[in-house]
């Protein structure tokens, strides 16, 4: 059974600092991974999809690298703002015509 | 419209009721998926469908709860005799094809009283 990881659960830096955000997975057999972005009382925004033969994808400050044979995916956020404070989830899916399985999420706060 | 849209955004409904909430998916996605977020949880799958092919309803937490998908569009999510435990806030997601990037509308938030 795929288990998805998150820590910590929560972070708080100062606006400007570069930041790296970790998940980690136990099947490493997966198709894809995805992180998306939640703000609070509002759905998921999808941020970066990376297939499983891709090593990473990059959408301006956003930088998510995948390194399947260790089950573990990083999305560096750069130069940090408040306005990225929300809860960041990452979602695996494990073999074709399969759900995604999330972590918790990590609820960052960016301080100005 | 250009995302994937669920109605009624707010639900509050008395517990013995019976409740169904829509998705309507980005047009031309064959998949579509339904979650539960809980306060405070994180996002619990409930049913997967894909194309003609028969869903994956594995994460039903109960047979009160049923999904249909009609002419590979809209699916209704149906709770039958709601409980308090089944408020939580309901995700709906579609993607293009299998294993392509998933994007989810805003949510129905029920609550149970």
């Amino acid at each position: 059974k795929q288990e998805v990881t998150q820590i910590p659960a929560a972070l708080s830096v100062p606006e400007g600092e570069n930041l790296v955000l970790n998940c980690s997975f136990t099947d490493s057999a997966i198709y894809n991974l995805q992180w998306f972005r939640q703000d609070p009382g509002k759905g998921l925004t999808s941020l970066l999809l990376i297939q499983s033969s891709q090593r990473e994808q990059t959408s301006g400050r956003l930088n998510a690298s995948l390194d399947k044979s260790s089950g573990r995916s990083t999305l560096y956020i750069a130069a940090s703002q408040p306005g990225d404070s929300a809860t960041y989830l990452c979602a695996v899916q494990t073999g074709a015509n399969s759900k995604l399985t999330f972590g918790k999420g990590i609820t960052l706060s960016v301080r100005p | 419209g250009a995302g994937v849209s669920q109605s009624p955004s707010n639900k509050v409904t008395e517990k013995g009721k019976d409740v169904e909430l829509r998705c309507d998916p980005i047009s031309g996605h064959t998949a579509l998926y339904w979650y539960r977020q809980s306060l405070g949880q994180g996002l619990e799958f409930l049913i997967y469908f894909q194309g003609n092919s028969a869903p994956d309803k594995s994460g039903l937490p109960s047979d009160r709860f049923s999904a249909e998908r009609t002419g590979g569009s809209v699916s209704t999510l149906t709770i039958q005799r709601t409980q308090q435990e089944d408020s939580a806030v309901y995700l709906c997601a579609s993607s293009l094809e299998q294993n392509t990037e998933a994007f989810f509308g805003q949510g129905t938030r029920l609550t149970v009283v």
